[in-house]
């Protein structure tokens, strides 16, 4: 199977802040890769889909880049909706695999 | 309303079995492959089985391989997950989540709220 491993775990950051989360496959998966938002109790929320395509509805300040091995997703300014866990998603092979999340919470 | 509603979670003892439900509307439910997804509590989410729109085509994580199936009926907008030979490490909330497309191989755009299934003596 094919591993995804994100950095960092956790994240402390305020308001306003620009904050960049990297998502590492262990062999190339193209563009084939998704971010997700979750947060406590709900469901994960799509929001970027083939590395850097934004999904509808998504604020623009949520960007993807990478492809191959590397990715990662930046959130431009943050806002107070935006503490949350993230996670990325390969699905280039057909047992997919998620990242084992990214804690964004406020310093 | 795109909505996806799971049922049929609950506590059931170890090498017991179950089965999910995850009920479809607001779209073409024939057209779009679906997979289950879980997440065991306080732990990060574990992709576990998918489907293709025509039911043709399944696909299984090794961890439940030869003791999950995936099933659905197109006629009744419905998702299934039978589940045998439950262990404790099954225990999670189980989603429900529709791909973009109906071969599998895309990511989810739609998720259901979750049932939580309990594995326990």
């Amino acid at each position: 199977d094919i591993q995804m491993t994100q950095s960092p775990s956790t994240l402390s950051a305020s308001v306003g802040d620009r904050v960049t989360i990297t998502c590492r496959a262990s062999q190339t998966i193209s563009s084939w890769l998704a971010w997700y938002q979750q947060k406590p109790g709900k469901a994960p929320k799509l929001l970027i889909y083939k590395a850097s395509s934004l999904e509808s509805g998504v604020p623009s300040r949520f960007s993807g880049s990478g492809s191959g091995t590397e990715f990662t997703l930046t959130i431009s300014s943050l806002q107070p909706d935006d503490f949350a866990t993230y996670y990325c998603q390969q699905y280039d092979s057909d047992t997919f695999t998620f990242g084992q999340g990214t804690k964004l919470q406020i310093k | 309303e795109v909505q996806l509603l799971e049922s049929g979670g609950g506590l059931v003892q170890p090498g017991g079995s179950l089965r999910l439900s995850c009920a479809a509307s607001g779209f073409t439910f024939r057209n779009y492959a679906m997979s289950w997804v879980r997440q065991a509590p306080g732990k990060g989410l574990e992709w576990v089985s998918g489907i293709s729109g025509s039911g043709i085509n399944t696909y299984y994580a090794d961890s439940v391989k030869g003791r999950f199936t995936i099933s659905r009926d197109n006629s009744k907008n419905t998702l299934y997950l039978q589940m045998n030979s439950l262990r404790a490490e099954d225990t999670a909330v189980y989603f429900c989540a529709k791909e973009e497309s109906g071969s599998h191989g895309h990511p989810f755009d739609m998720w259901g709220q979750g049932t939580m299934v309990t594995i326990s003596s």
